[in-house]
C-alpha cells in the first residue's frame, strides 16, 4: 500500500505570503489520482485540485497544484484570511497526514 | 447540491448503529456516482471507512472496519447508508458521506468531491 507524508507538519505564514506544501509518496503514483483538500474548523474538507493540478470548480486561482511521481506541491500564491486551515494530499484510499497553515 | 446526513449519536462498545446520507438539489446525479464514508477521530486526521460503487457491483472496506461495517445505497431515494456493528472506542468519529468526482467509476482511486455536513457518532460505556 502506498503511503502518504506531507511536510512541513505547521506552517506559520502571514497573510499576503506564499504557502508551498508537499506531499510525498512512498512509490511513484499516477498524477490523475491526487488531490488536495482544505478543511477548516468545525468543518467539511473542501475539494481544491485533483489530477494534481486541476482546480475543482470555485477554487480560485491563487491555489495551484504540481508534482509527479513521487513528490507533489500545492501552492497558494497570495494567503488570504481565509486560507489559514489544514490541508490534506490524497490518493485513492490513502489520506495524508495533513497540513496545518496557520497565522504568524 | 447537498447531501444531509443523519443517525449518529452516543453508543455503547458492542452495539451497532446505522448512518444515513441523503442526496438533495436538482442535477445531483446521485444514481451515476460512487459514494464514500470518510471519518475522522477527535483530533485526527480522514480516514476512508467505504465505498460503493453508482451500481453497487463495487465494495469496499478499510481493513479496521471491514466484517463489522456495510456500506449500502438507495439510488431510487437517492440515500447512503452505513450500518455499524460491534462497535469500538477507536471507531469514534465524525463520519462524513462523500460524492466521487467521476461518474460511473469503481470505489477505487476516487476523487472526493461533495461532502456531507458529517455526523459525531461517540462510543462509551
Amino acid at each position: 500500500e502506498i503511503g502518504l507524508t506531507q511536510s512541513p507538519g505547521t506552517l506559520s505564514l502571514s497573510s499576503g505570503e506564499r504557502a508551498t506544501l508537499s506531499c510525498r509518496a512512498s512509490q511513484n503514483i499516477d498524477i490523475s489520482h491526487i488531490a488536495w483538500y482544505q478543511q477548516k474548523p468545525g468543518q467539511a474538507p473542501r475539494l481544491l485540485v485533483y489530477g494534481a493540478s486541476r482546480r475543482a470548480t470555485g477554487i480560485p486561482d491563487r491555489f495551484s497544484g504540481s508534482g509527479s511521481g513521487t513528490d507533489f506541491t500545492l501552492t497558494i500564491s497570495s494567503l488570504e484570511p481565509e486560507d489559514f486551515a489544514v490541508y490534506y494530499c490524497q490518493h485513492h484510499s490513502i489520506f495524508g497526514p495533513g497540513t496545518k497553515v496557520d497565522i504568524k | 447540491v447537498q447531501l444531509v446526513q443523519s443517525g449518529g449519536g452516543l453508543v455503547k462498545p458492542g452495539r451497532s448503529l446505522r448512518l444515513s446520507c441523503e442526496a438533495s438539489g436538482y442535477g445531483f446525479s446521485f444514481d451515476h456516482h460512487t459514494m464514500h464514508w470518510v471519518r475522522q477521530a477527535p483530533g485526527k486526521g480522514l480516514e476512508w471507512v467505504a465505498g460503493i460503487s453508482w451500481n453497487s457491483g463495487s465494495i469496499g472496506y478499510a481493513d479496521s472496519v471491514r466484517g463489522r461495517f456495510t456500506i449500502s445505497r438507495d439510488n431510487v431515494k437517492g440515500s447512503l447508508y452505513l450500518q455499524m456493528n460491534s462497535l469500538r472506542d477507536e471507531d469514534m468519529a465524525v463520519y462524513y458521506c462523500v460524492k466521487a468526482l467521476y461518474e460511473y467509476g469503481d470505489y477505487v482511486g476516487d476523487v472526493f468531491h461533495i461532502w456531507g455536513q458529517g455526523t459525531v457518532v461517540t462510543v462509551s460505556s
